[in-house]
């Protein structure tokens, strides 16, 4: 067990719908961050914040969106969802200390399906 | 820029024997991690082990070592005496320190240990 959770853990949904993926981050880590791996794509960074803050965006698509609240759990939102959409996507907490030993550790996945 | 390159797509090794996961990386930055993770067919990331750019032994954690060579920039993940379990998907990673935290990962090594 990381510490990272990560709810749901499957869902489904429609095509054009919504969805809220949600992270709660290992005690003591301040950065969150949000990948996508699909069998095609690989693993995607998407986005990463530091104790609320955004601190860096990769290959985010303008449909998704994402946040860190004050307690540090993370939420990221994925809205007129594609079929393309399907993938498992990643949460990931590290403590960040600004050093170059400061491990990512996983959540266990949401996996998103569209139908 | 940045970049991390697996080009092993697959592996088999016999069960008890030594196998060796090449990953070779590209970066400007003088200071810099190096990680690598497993992916077992049910999903989650795990951490298995980190090496520092300064740092002078192989990291070894268990029967996983990191062989690093860093004037020829590569990390290869060695398991000695391997396990069934120990079949998954193996990603290398790096996050140089310049890049407040960042992580780039391989596509990722296919692993199979044969009975």
């Amino acid at each position: 067990d990381s510490g990272v959770t990560q709810t749901p853990k499957h869902l489904i949904t429609a095509t054009g719908q919504r969805v809220t993926l949600r992270c709660s981050p290992r005690s003591g880590d301040l950065s969150v961050y949000w990948y996508q791996q699909s069998l095609d794509q690989g693993l995607q960074f998407l986005i990463q914040y530091y104790n609320g803050e955004e601190r860096a965006k990769g290959n985010i698509l303008e449909r998704f969106s994402a946040q860190q609240f004050p307690d540090l759990h993370s939420e990221l939102n994925l809205s007129s969802l594609e079929l393309g959409d399907s993938a498992l996507y990643f949460c990931a907490s590290s403590e960040w200390t600004g050093g170059t030993g400061n491990t990512i550790y996983f959540g266990e996945g949401s996996w998103l399906t569209v139908v | 820029a940045q970049k991390i390159t697996q080009t092993q797509p697959g592996m088999f090794v016999q069960e008890k024997e030594a196998v060796t996961l090449d990953c070779t990386y590209d970066t400007s930055d003088p200071s810099y991690g190096l990680f690598w993770y497993k992916q077992p067919s049910s999903g989650e990331m795990i951490f298995l082990i980190y090496q520092g750019s300064y740092d002078q032994q192989n990291a070894t954690e268990g029967r996983y070592s990191l062989n690093f060579q860093k004037a020829r920039k590569s990390a290869n993940l060695v398991i000695s005496a391997s396990q069934l379990g120990d079949s998954a998907m193996y990603f290398c990673a790096m996050s140089p320190r310049n890049t407040g935290n960042q992580f780039y990962f391989g596509t990722g090594t296919s692993l199979t240990v044969i009975p």
